[in-house]
């Protein structure tokens, strides 16, 4: 059973364009929902997190926006540029689970192209 | 400060055999978890240590286990090696157990199993 569903599988966009990548969960216990950075060869890095008492979150061109209620939330990149180009990992994990696992959902292949 | 090191970078071995992967935790951080990361796929929790206990496994066969070290290295042990398991494996330190500790990710090692 995949419990974090990430959509689109890749994404192309023009340098300069906005990135949206969404991702949708289904157990409601979870409490902290993190966005990973990948490149190849590289294990993945936090980008940026949030938790599901706030709606959004910026750190400069990326936002986080969340939906509570709907169960989802999504990436933003604005201002895209080619150095963006990676594998873009949703991640949801909650306290209850004492390992505080993460569960991934399986990725976004971004390309930013000139 | 080192980050997340793991050995090796590269392993090739033949379906039934018996393989150990290891993983030098950042400076400070004393809980060690363990991804499998399928081709195309996200990374999927195996377990975690905290302080040389388990704390937390995944959907994952008993032969798959770790060990965890008193300076917080890590092993992770695949016993009769199976296709399937080809993958990239992960290692993650993080400062703590906790949700909101953020998890640091080495560069993984690249297991074929023929």
């Amino acid at each position: 059973q995949q419990q974090v569903k990430q959509s689109p599988q890749s994404l192309i966009v023009q340098k300069g364009g906005i990135s949206i990548i969404n991702c949708a969960y289904e157990n409601t216990a979870f409490d902290y929902f993190p966005w990973y950075q990948q490149f190849p060869g590289k294990g993945p890095a936090l980008l940026i997190a949030i938790r599901p008492d706030v709606s959004e979150k910026k750190e400069g061109r990326f936002t986080i926006s969340f939906n509570k209620s709907a169960k989802q939330f999504s990436l933003h990149i604005m201002d895209s540029q080619p150095g963006d180009s990676a594998t873009y990992f949703c991640a949801a994990t909650y306290s209850g689970a004492g390992s505080y696992q993460l569960t991934f959902g399986k990725g976004t292949k971004l390309s930013v192209i000139p | 400060e080192t980050g997340v090191t793991q050995s090796p970078t590269h392993l090739i071995k033949t379906r039934g055999q018996q393989v150990t992967l290891r993983c030098s935790s950042q400076s400070g951080h004393n809980t060690v978890s363990w991804y499998q990361q399928a081709l195309g796929q996200g990374p999927q929790f195996i377990f975690q240590y905290y302080r040389e206990e388990e704390n937390g496994r995944g959907n994952f066969p008993p032969r798959f286990s770790g060990l965890q070290f008193p300076n917080y290295s890590s092993e992770l042990n695949v016993n009769a090696l199976e296709l399937d398991d080809s993958a990239l494996y992960l290692c993650a330190s993080s400062l703590d157990r906790g949700s909101y500790n953020e998890q640091f990710f080495g560069p993984g090692t690249r297991l074929t199993v023929l």
